[in-house]
């Protein structure tokens, strides 16, 4: 079946610090998803990228979809400590009917 | 409602009874998906519904689990016959996107299951 996997697992910066995610799919998306994780929270859509290539910022947040469609990327410019939390990618696979796979995700700690 | 609605929010029962865990979505939305999350993980695909019809029940982990939406809004997830391994967090998430394409979902607080 599809999997997907996130590294690295856990990631501590100090505030200021950039931070990167990377999901790696075993089979081609048809989109992928991310979403933020609080602790203690439940998992909140941040954003949906369809295109091959595709890149969209939010403030400080670049997303990046993979050229193949098999992986994706999350780079937090200049962290602060409101950016702790769990980052997930979930994607769905090509042709399949909406099952949505999340990652294992990324726990980020920011120090201050 | 404003969210997505779920209950109990805490379970603890005895190994051997049965649960039914249950989701309100968000008023209108089409889809409803059931997620089961460990400490530390992320959401396991259990099923989803496309209104009241089952779509894909492919990650439910055997047959004790079963779940139903019967008029396509609130769903229950029942457990029978609990075991330790099944104590997790069970989450359920909403989405508007009609046909076949996934959008966004809107996730519950959950429901915490405890076996013991």
């Amino acid at each position: 079946g599809q999997q997907v996997m996130q590294i690295p697992q856990y990631q501590h910066v100090q505030e200021g610090e950039d931070f990167t995610t990377y999901c790696n799919s075993s089979t081609t998306l048809s989109n992928i998803q991310w979403y933020k994780q609080r602790p203690g929270g439940h998992p909140v859509f941040l954003i949906q990228l369809v295109k091959s290539g595709e890149v969209k910022k939010q403030k400080r947040l670049t997303f990046q979809f993979g050229e193949a469609k098999k992986n994706s990327s999350l780079h937090i410019t200049a962290t602060q400590t409101t950016d702790v939390g769990t980052y997930f990618c979930a994607g769905v696979s090509s042709g399949s009917a909406r099952q949505l796979t999340f990652g294992s995700g990324t726990q980020l700690t920011v120090l201050p | 409602g404003a969210g997505v609605s779920q209950s109990p929010r805490y379970k603890v029962t005895k190994r051997g009874q049965d649960v039914a865990l249950r989701c309100d979505p968000i008023s209108g939305h089409v889809s409803l998906y059931w997620y089961r999350q460990a400490l530390g993980q992320g959401p396991e695909f259990l099923t989803y519904f496309n209104y009241e019809a089952q779509q894909d029940k492919s990650g439910l982990p055997n047959d004790r689990f079963s779940a139903e939406r019967p008029e396509g809004s609130i769903s229950t997830l029942t457990i029978q016959r609990t075991e330790q391994r099944d104590s997790a967090m069970y989450r359920c998430a909403s989405s508007s996107s009609p046909g076949t394409k996934t959008g966004e979902l809107f996730f519950g607080e959950g429901s915490r299951l405890t076996v013991l």
